[in-house]
């Protein structure tokens, strides 16, 4: 069975300050990887999407990035957080284009 | 321009009766819609999804009806009980896209 694990569960950062979020995905070889974010009671936002190791896509700017470092492990990171950056953010996998599943996500606060 | 509409933004319902929660959508070519069940602090589950060459998808008490003529499709859910209160989002996704689209959520309380 595949399983996806996200960390850290919660995070309190300042303003200005670097992120690293993490995202490993087992059970399950050359995945397709994707980046969410979703505001307090919002809706989900795709942030990035990777079909495989070393290749990432964009599909918002909001001055993050994102690495696919090896086939099952997604990074989400920015040098300088803002305070617009605080939500949910979701690591999701997918066989093919369709099925999206999703892990249980890391909250980020910005102060 | 929202390209997936959820209706209503909230609904409650007595336990034991039918939830039906509406989505419509604006672009011709998605053909796969998912709809995803999520609760407070955590990720959203997949739970049923429906792809434009069928009318209806069943599993369970949960069932999709699809109108790909207005573009509209709703999830019924039968014999509603108090662990079905949740936020309920239908997405949308293109063929061979790696892009699923959202709509706002539904959020259903049911009262036991």
């Amino acid at each position: 069975a595949q399983t996806i694990h996200q960390w850290p569960v919660a995070e309190i950062k300042a303003v200005g300050s670097p992120l690293s979020l993490g995202c490993t995905i087992k059970g399950k070889s050359s995945p397709n990887l994707y980046w969410y974010w979703q505001a307090t009671g919002g809706t989900l936002q795709q942030l990035f999407y990777s079909i495989t190791v070393g290749q990432v896509e964009s599909v918002v700017q909001l001055n993050l990035s994102a690495s696919r470092p090896k086939d099952d492990q997604f990074i989400l990171s920015t040098e300088k957080l803002l305070l617009s950056h605080s939500g949910f953010y979701l690591c999701a996998w997918s066989r093919g284009t369709q099925e999206v599943f999703f892990g249980k996500g890391t909250r980020l606060t910005v102060v | 321009q929202q390209q997936v509409r959820q209706s209503p933004q909230s609904l409650t319902v007595w336990e034991g009766e039918t939830a039906i929660l509406n989505c419509s959508y604006e672009n011709s070519a998605f053909d796969y819609f998912p709809w995803y069940q999520q609760f407070p602090g955590e990720g959203p589950a997949l739970l049923i999804a429906i792809r434009s060459v069928s009318d209806k998808k069943e599993d369970g008490r949960f069932t999709i009806f699809f109108n790909k003529r207005e573009k509209k499709l709703s999830l019924h859910i039968t014999d509603s009980q108090p662990g079905d209160s949740a936020t309920y989002f239908c997405a949308a996704s293109e063929g061979g896209n790696n892009k699923l689209t959202f709509g706002q959520g539904t959020v259903l309380s049911v009262i036991p």
